[in-house]
This record gives C-alpha cells, structure tokens and sequence, in this order.
C-alpha cells in the first residue's frame, strides 16, 4: 500500500513564525504536491515537484515555498505565518508515467493565532 | 469561472437512498475523471478513475461520463451511512502529473 504521511495532524503557530510541514512518500513516486483545503474553496494547489530539486507553482503559492532535497520528502515552508495560512494543508504524490491517480496523506491542520 | 464546477450540497439522504453527485467543467482537453472520497480528517482516497466518456461501474458506485455535455457523475445505489463523506471530483488532460479538483459535495446518509 502507498503510505504518504506528514509530519504533524496538528500544528499551532503564532504570526510571523517560519513553518516547516514535512510530507513523506514510500512508493518511489516521482510527482509530489502541497495543497490546501478550505470550506466552499476546495482544494487549492500550492506547489508541485516533479522530480528531485524541481517545482512548479500552483494556483496560490504567495507566501509559501517548497523544497525536494530527496525524491521521497516534500516540504512546505511558510516563510512568515499569517492568520490567513489558518487552513488544512494536504500532501499528495503520484508516478510519473501512471494512472494519474493522486494519493493524499492525512492532512495537517494548522492555526495561525 | 472556475474550470470544474460541483454541486455544492450539503445532501442528506436516508439509508438506502440513491445518490447522484454531479460536476461540470469547461476545458474540453479534460480526459481523465476521478473521484475521491475524503473521511472527516482524513485525506482523500481515490474512489473511481475513468477514461473519456461511458459508464464504470464498481460494487455500489457508477461514474458516469459525458464528454459532449461536459459532465461527469457518480452515482451510489443502496447508500449507507457508512457513505458519509466529502465527494470530490477530479480531472485531468493527461494521464499524469496535476488534476484539477471540484469544490467538494459533502453527504450525510442517515439510518
């Protein structure tokens, strides 16, 4: 089974911190993706990576940035948390050249206060 | 206007209910169609996966695809309470990489 986790279930900050959402995948997949979910927004695309050190902009990446150092870890950094990054943040991957299929990890809920 | 647009809900039904989940879209180049199930805290888990329009059946579940209208649909027969969850759809030109994601239908099957 594809197993995808992230860090933390919950996480409260204050304004102004830096924060690191860590996401790991064990099936070897190429793809990887940060999104964030809101009532009556859905899922919204932050970033994704489609290989080690490489990333694409989604829809709303202001105020976040990402890193891939390893195929199988994906981070969201929040460089300065506002009250408005308040949301569940879900981490998804996927293989390159398969169904398209994304598997999707817990999700972390993070307050900003 | 959003690329994929899906009936809000909230939908409450009775046990045994047949429920219909519907989307839209606007982007002709759409192939792919997924449906994913999302748990109260949970993350999503993919429910269906069809390619180009027809009909997938699988147990209770049919997603149903019509490319002309632009519109996808899953249906659940016999409806248990045990349904109860958010409902997305998803979509895709390709067969990797990003999809693009409804809003969401969140269902309440009660007993």
């Amino acid at each position: 089974d594809v197993k995808v986790t992230q860090s933390s279930r919950y996480l409260v900050k204050r304004t102004g911190e830096k924060v690191f959402l860590e996401c790991v995948q064990d099936m070897d997949h190429e793809n990887m993706f940060w999104y964030r979910q809101d009532p009556g927004l859905g899922l919204r695309l932050i970033y994704f990576s489609y290989d080690v050190k490489m990333k694409e902009k989604g829809d709303i990446p202001e105020g976040y940035s990402v890193s891939r150092e390893k195929k199988e870890r994906f981070s969201l950094i929040l460089e300065s948390a506002s009250t408005n990054q308040t949301s569940m943040y879900l981490c998804a991957s996927n293989p390159a050249g398969g169904l398209n299929t994304q598997y999707f990890g817990p999700g972390t809920r993070l307050t900003v206060l | 206007q959003k690329e994929v647009e899906q009936d809000p809900g909230p939908l409450s039904v009775p046990e045994g209910a047949i429920v219909s989940l519907n989307c839209t879209y606007s982007n002709s180049a759409f192939q792919y169609f997924m449906w994913y199930r999302q748990y109260s805290r949970k993350g999503p888990e993919l429910l269906m996966y069809t390619y180009s329009s027809g009909n997938k059946e699988d147990g209770r579940f049919t997603a149903q695809v019509d490319k002309s209208s632009k519109y996808i649909s899953l249906f659940i027969r016999d409806s248990q309470p045990s349904d109860s969850a958010t409902y997305l759809c998803a979509m895709s030109p390709t067969n990797a990489g990003k999809s693009t994601f409804g809003d969401g239908t969140t269902l309440t099957v009660k007993p």
